[in-house]
Order: C-alpha cells, then sequence, then structure tokens
C-alpha cells in the first residue's frame, strides 16, 4: 500500500555537523508534510511543516525541502547539537485528510 | 496553555484485563487521535474524535475502543488484553481543521504480562 518511508533508519553524525535526513512518499495527492522529533521518553514534538505550494520552509536551525517531482521529503539540521538526539519522523497529509500518516522514523545520533 | 496530558504514564496487565487510558488535549483543541506506538511497527492511527464523534478509525480491532466527552476529553479502552497490545499509546490534540499540526502527549506506557 501507500506508504511514507525513510531511507535510513539511524543517522550518526558529530557535534557542529548539518544533518540531512531523507523521507520518500508515494501519494501525489499529499499537500501537507510535518517533521516531528521524539526524544525518549517524550511524545512526538513538533518541528517544521511545508505545504505543497511551497519547496522550501526555514525555521531555526532547520530547513525543509520539498520535491514533488520525486515525491522526497528532507529535513535539514545546521551545526546539530548533542541535544538534537532522536527519532525524527515525517508526516503527510493526504489532500483533505486530518489525520497524518507517519513514517518509521530515523533515528539521529550526535557525537559530542 | 498547558499542554496535552495522558493518564497515566505507565500501566502493568496481565492478559485478558481490559484498561483505559485518558487524555486531556490543549485548551480549544476539538481533535484527539490516540496513536500505538512499537518499535516494529512505529505510529500506528487508532481513532480520531472530534466534537464527541468518532471521526477517523484505523485498522485496529474492535478490542480497542474510545469516546469523548463535551469537554474535548478523550478515553480509549482497550478489552481482553493480549501480549501484543504492549506499547506506548500516544494521545494527540489539534484544532481539528485540515492539514494541522499534532500536539502529542507524553504517552501511556502499557505491558500486558
Amino acid at each position: 500500500g501507500e506508504s511514507v518511508g525513510l531511507h535510513l533508519p539511524t543517522l550518526s553524525v558529530q557535534e557542529g555537523d548539518n544533518s540531512i535526513i531523507n523521507c520518500a512518499y508515494s501519494n501525489s495527492a499529499s499537500d501537507y508534510f510535518i517533521w516531528y522529533k521524539q526524544e525518549s521518553g517524550k511524545g512526538p514534538q513538533f518541528i517544521i511543516d511545508i505545504r505543497s505550494n511551497m519547496d522550501k520552509r526555514q525555521g531555526q536551525r532547520v530547513t525543509v525541502l520539498l520535491n514533488k517531482t520525486v515525491k522526497h521529503l528532507s529535513l535539514q539540521i545546521a551545526a546539530t547539537q548533542p541535544g538534537d538526539s532522536a527519532v525524527y519522523f515525517c508526516a503527510e497529509n493526504r489532500g483533505g485528510s486530518y489525520i497524518p500518516t507517519f513514517g518509521r522514523g530515523t533515528s539521529l545520533i550526535v557525537h559530542p | 496553555k498547558a499542554g496535552v496530558t495522558q493518564t497515566p504514564r505507565y500501566l502493568i496487565k496481565t492478559r485478558g484485563q481490559q484498561v483505559t487510558l485518558s487524555c486531556s488535549p490543549i485548551s480549544g483543541h476539538r481533535s484527539v487521535s490516540w496513536y500505538q506506538q512499537t518499535p516494529g511497527q512505529g505510529l500506528q492511527f487508532l481513532f480520531e474524535y472530534f466534537s464527541e464523534t468518532q471521526r477517523n478509525k484505523g485498522n485496529f480491532p474492535g478490542r480497542f475502543s474510545g469516546r469523548q466527552f463535551s469537554n474535548s476529553r478523550s478515553e480509549m479502552n482497550v478489552s481482553t488484553l493480549e501480549l501484543g497490545d504492549s506499547a506506548l499509546y500516544l494521545c494527540a490534540s489539534s484544532p481539528g481543521t485540515v492539514n494541522e499540526k499534532l500536539f502529542f502527549g507524553s504517552g501511556t506506557q502499557l505491558s500486558v504480562l
């Protein structure tokens, strides 16, 4: 079936490096995409979102890129810090849906 | 604003028992969604309630049920517990319109022995 997936289950980086987490989606009708961060013992927390009429959106140290041609979403984290260590989920809302579909998650490990 | 509150934080039950989990959404949010999270299956959608009505439902057996009260607080119930029901159960709230981000609670960790 259609799903939102992640290319890499685990990503290890050094503190200060830039991190890129990728996500593939399969439904061309999806029009809203969200990245969540889940730290150990907590629920997922919203990081940044992007709508399908945009291809880039920036937040504080984070940037989301959307490539609708190849149905690809990425989250870039600048100057990664140990506090960024967490599991990152991408999620998509399929046109008109109230419920996002979540990817399986990528574990980001930041080494000091 | 207070965040999403889930109680209890931890639960230990035995097979065959039933359990009720509670969720208080952010004030003003009318939609409450429930998710099951396990290491192998990730975040699986259970159901969503909006204005006391179940608006969306995932692919879980009838042993999983929920309800929403007039103050938007929600409960979910799992009857006849199975070992495979051991998971983190997450509640999320939102205003309830299309394409809104979700605000999650910290979850209830359920262990079935």
